[in-house]
């Protein structure tokens, strides 16, 4: 069946550092890739979409690779900050059709000062 | 723009009740959709639409009703709740200009407890 995985425990980093989230997924073929960050009592809001024939996207400080062999995608956050402490969810897309999107359980990125 | 709104944000309900959660968007988007976020289950795409007057199910459909009169309005219709649908449920829309699925705006959500 399909799976989508994303570390389900915390990660917490020092302040300034690289956090490194990993979305790894099995038995799909998605055409889309999207990172979604989530505050506490609030909805997703969009980050960054990454194509199947794209390696990397970068947007200010983030940045994320798609590596269909592996079936991964990694999030990173350079320099981080406390205002980047949230849940950060990975999102697959298939191509063609209407829109289904599978997301991720998240994973809780807590950056400590 | 006030992008996509939800009400209302909190609800009880009894066994057996039903209700209609809201949900409009103010950005002329095509797709609109239904999730629900359980803990450790990440968000469960429920119904979707991709335009006026066309719905169809996701992968958690059971217990729930949709209709898209309009671009902007897409409710949600619980037919007789149950505690399974305990849960907080989020509307989204997305536009679907230039053939890609674009990113997908989410409403603030709406925290329903079925007792």
């Amino acid at each position: 069946s399909q799976k989508i995985e994303q570390n389900s425990e915390a990660l917490n980093i020092q302040e300034g550092k690289t956090a490194t989230l990993t979305c790894n997924y099995t038995n799909y073929s998605p055409a889309y890739l999207q990172w979604y960050r989530q505050d506490p009592g609030r909805g997703p809001v969009f980050l960054l979409l990454i194509r199947e024939n794209e390696k990397e996207k970068r947007k200010e400080r983030l940045k994320v690779t798609f590596d269909t062999t592996l079936k991964q995608s990694l999030f990173h956050i350079t320099a981080s900050q406390p205002a980047d402490s949230a849940t950060y969810l990975c999102a697959l897309e298939r191509s063609g059709g209407y829109q289904k999107v599978t997301f991720g359980t998240g994973t809780k990125l807590q950056v400590i000062p | 723009n006030a992008g996509v709104t939800q009400t209302p944000k909190f609800q009880v309900l009894k066994t057996g009740q039903s209700m209609t959660l809201q949900c409009a968007q103010d950005m002329n988007h095509e797709y609109m959709s239904w999730y629900r976020q359980d803990p450790g289950m990440g968000l469960r795409l429920i119904h979707y639409s991709v335009g006026a007057g066309i719905t169809d199910q996701g992968e958690v459909p059971n217990g729930y009703n949709v209709s898209r009169s309009t671009t902007e309005d897409f409710p949600l219709r619980l037919l007789s709740a149950a505690p399974s649908q305990t849960s907080v449920y989020f509307c989204a829309s997305s536009s679907a200009s230039g053939g890609a699925y674009n990113e997908q705006f989410f409403g603030p959500g709406t925290r329903l407890t079925v007792l």
